[in-house]
């Protein structure tokens, strides 16, 4: 069974607007990951927040972690087109030494 | 990522046949990973690896083995393919001190007739 669960599983947006694409996962974690996939390519980690972070920022993505409710958000800012692809949390369970990914959120910058 | 190669990058098959894909890494990581991706989905762990003689079996290894030849290199192999192994493969690699950012191989898709 998937450890994440995310929303929406589709994003359609003007360029220039704000994604935001969100991410639930079941058990404890120790940190979140997020990566994106550009169509029929290998996934590319973009950041990591860990258990005891709650926000985190990269360039045009910041990342938020609420983990009383057992979620996470990604927000990308200032959407441009090369920003379409799918995007996927990834977990890190306690105790365990692999990743767990979401089944992704496809989203598609409209010039 | 150039680091991490695969070899085929596509390969079309027919049921029965025993078929190898294969994985090598620059990076000098110590763990290595295989996940199939299914239209829509998010991947999978087939096998994974932390050291040469360290073999681990992920959520859907059933039909699969793998080999751990190097640390550069993590074959995966289907013993007698079946059409529902058509899928998008990956190899990944992480490095032990962070061992939960992983990087990922090109991919190879694999058709199963």
């Amino acid at each position: 069974s998937q450890q994440g669960e995310e929303d929406p599983q589709a994003l359609s947006i003007q360029e220039g607007e704000n994604a935001t694409m969100n991410c639930s996962y079941k058990t404890s974690i120790n940190n979140l990951q997020w990566y994106r996939q550009n169509s029929g390519r290998g996934l590319v980690h973009l950041i990591l927040i860990r258990s005891n972070e709650r926000e985190k920022h990269s360039g045009r993505l910041r990342v938020t972690l609420d983990t009383s409710k057992k979620s996470s958000s990604l927000l990308i800012t200032a959407s441009r087109a090369a920003d379409t692809a799918s995007y996927f949390c990834a977990t890190a369970l306690q105790g365990a030494q692999k990743l767990v990914f979401g089944q992704g959120t496809r989203l598609t910058i409209n010039p | 990522d150039a680091d991490v190669t695969q070899t085929p990058r596509n390969r079309i098959t027919k049921t029965g046949k025993r078929i190898m894909l294969e994985c090598s890494q620059t990076k000098g990581h110590d763990r290595m990973y295989w996940y199939r991706q299914d239209p829509g989905l998010g991947l999978r762990l087939i096998y994974y690896s932390f050291d040469v003689k360290d073999i681990n079996k992920g959520e859907i290894s059933d039909g699969y083995s793998v080999s751990r030849q190097a640390q550069a290199k993590f074959s995966l192999s289907l013993e007698s393919a079946i059409p529902n192994q058509t899928a998008l493969y990956f190899c990944a690699t992480s490095d032990l001190r962070l061992p939960n950012e992983q990087f990922f191989g090109p991919g190879t898709r694999l058709t199963v007739l």
